[in-house]
């Protein structure tokens, strides 16, 4: 059991917009902020978004994230094949003194 | 680049050391961390190491058997897992962490442990 919550699984059509959410509680998202990590099969793992929504450069623009209490979300725009992945979320925890991560979400372009 | 190495076949209750070389950045100016994905799982934080080594963090299940470590002069990040765990089989990640430590900015392509009898 993750100590942030993502659904498992989420999908979209190419050009749609898709969502992910990750909730946590007041000792880790609702602390400090929270990181995004794409997996690609057979690739090392990417971060995505920092800061709650800052895009490291070669980051598409369309990747974008937010941050409201305990929870956030990480938004993508104009879907892409390319973005078949699996995402997590990331955030300290204050009261752990541990990185937390969410479960991971698979995200299914159809 | 972060290029991880020393994984392999161990059997329960046996030891690893993982090692990570960096290049390409003053790798004494940065936290670094070890993440780990078991087969089929999401991604577990490990282990996580201050500039100089002063400040070290762990998940508790591995505290009291791995022991993260670094050597500034020779840019390398080190993992001594003692007492291993079937548990403990997956992919381990050295990350290179920015910001004073506040996310995983660079990561390497992981290392395979593998835990069996």
């Amino acid at each position: 059991q993750s100590v942030l919550t993502q659904p498992p699984s989420a999908s979209g059509t190419p050009g749609q917009r898709v969502t992910i959410s990750c909730s946590g509680t007041s000792s880790n998202i609702g602390s400090n902020s929270v990181n995004w990590y794409q997996l690609l099969p057979g690739t090392a793992p990417r971060l995505l978004l920092y800061r709650n929504n800052q895009c490291p450069s070669g980051v598409p623009d369309r990747f974008s994230g937010s941050k409201s209490g305990t929870s956030a979300s990480l938004a993508i725009s104009g879907l892409q094949s390319e973005d078949e992945a699996d995402y997590y979320c990331a955030a300290w925890d204050d009261s752990l003194k541990a990185w937390v991560f969410g479960g991971g979400t698979k995200l299914t372009v159809l | 680049q972060l290029v991880e190495s020393g994984g392999g076949l161990v059997q329960p209750g046996g030891s690893l050391r993982l090692s990570c070389a960096a290049s390409g950045f003053t790798f004494s100016s940065h936290w670094m961390t070890w993440v780990r994905q078991a087969p089929g799982k999401g991604l577990e934080w490990v282990a996580t190491m201050n500039e100089d080594g002063s400040k070290k963090y762990y998940v508790d299940s591995v505290k009291g058997r791995f022991t993260v470590s670094r050597d500034n002069a020779k840019d390398s990040l080190f993992l001594q897992m003692n007492s291993l765990r079937v548990e403990d089989t997956a992919v381990y990640f050295c990350t290179r962490d920015d910001d004073n430590g506040w996310y995983h900015a660079y990561w390497g392509q992981g290392t395979l442990v593998t835990v069996s009898s």
